[in-house]
């Protein structure tokens, strides 16, 4: 059974600082994975996904991940934070196994300061 | 281009009433889902459609009903309210199971 591990529910960084956000998964075949941004009072929104074409995945706003399997992870980051990057960030993984199920992170909230 | 909408945004129930959650899509998805979102718990799903005239559970179930009898539509009731299912609701679709979900922008529900 697959499932989504995110590590910290809190990151602050600086404004111009070097955004990570970490994610671990578990799946017993090949995943598909997601990072999801979410707004206040807004519904989650696509970053960017990985499907097997690439490891390394850039996404919209300037993020990417990097899909390790041998450490079963797929962080997300961006160079240069933006006050505008202050959200909510959920990791998902799916499975192609037949049935369905879309497993999601806890989230982490990113915090920016000026 | 209004992608997925919920219907209504905030509703205040009291324990034991009835409502139905409405989710409207115009991207022509065969797939719909119903999440609940809580604090520090991400979202889990409730139920599920594969395409127009079928439903199926979810990782949360329980207390919760739907039905798809329109591919655009997917429909959320809650049959006897309760304050555990006091929670933000979230609406997706998609076209393929392993395909990006498209979200409508939640349904915040408080149970006295």
């Amino acid at each position: 059974a697959q499932s989504v591990t995110q590590l910290g529910s809190h990151v602050s960084v600086s404004e111009g600082a070097l955004v990570l956000l970490r994610c671990n998964y578990s799946s017993s075949v090949p995943p598909y994975l997601f990072w999801y941004v979410q707004y206040p009072n807004q519904g989650l929104q696509l970053l960017l996904k990985y499907t097997s074409a690439a490891t390394l995945v850039k996404g919209i706003n300037g993020f990417e991940a990097e899909f390790k399997k041998s450490e079963t992870s797929f962080h997300l980051t961006k160079p240069s934070a933006h006050m505008s990057d202050a959200a909510e960030y959920f990791c998902a993984v799916t499975e192609d196994t037949g049935g369905f199920k879309t497993i999601f992170g806890a989230g982490t909230r990113l915090f920016v300061k000026a | 281009n209004a992608g997925v909408t919920q219907t209504p945004k905030f509703r205040v129930l009291k324990t034991g009433q009835s409502m139905t959650l409405l989710c409207a899509q115009d991207m022509n998805h065969e797939y719909m889902y119903w999440y609940r979102q809580d604090p520090g718990m991400g979202l889990r799903l409730i139920h599920y459609s594969v395409g127009e005239g079928t439903t199926a559970k979810g990782e949360v179930p329980d207390g919760y009903n739907v039905s798809r009898l329109k591919k655009q539509n997917f429909l959320l009731g809650l049959e006897s309210a309760a304050p555990s299912q006091t929670s933000v609701y979230f609406c997706a679709s998609s076209t393929g199971t392993v395909q990006p979900q498209h979200f409508g922008d939640g349904t915040r529900l408080s149970i006295l």
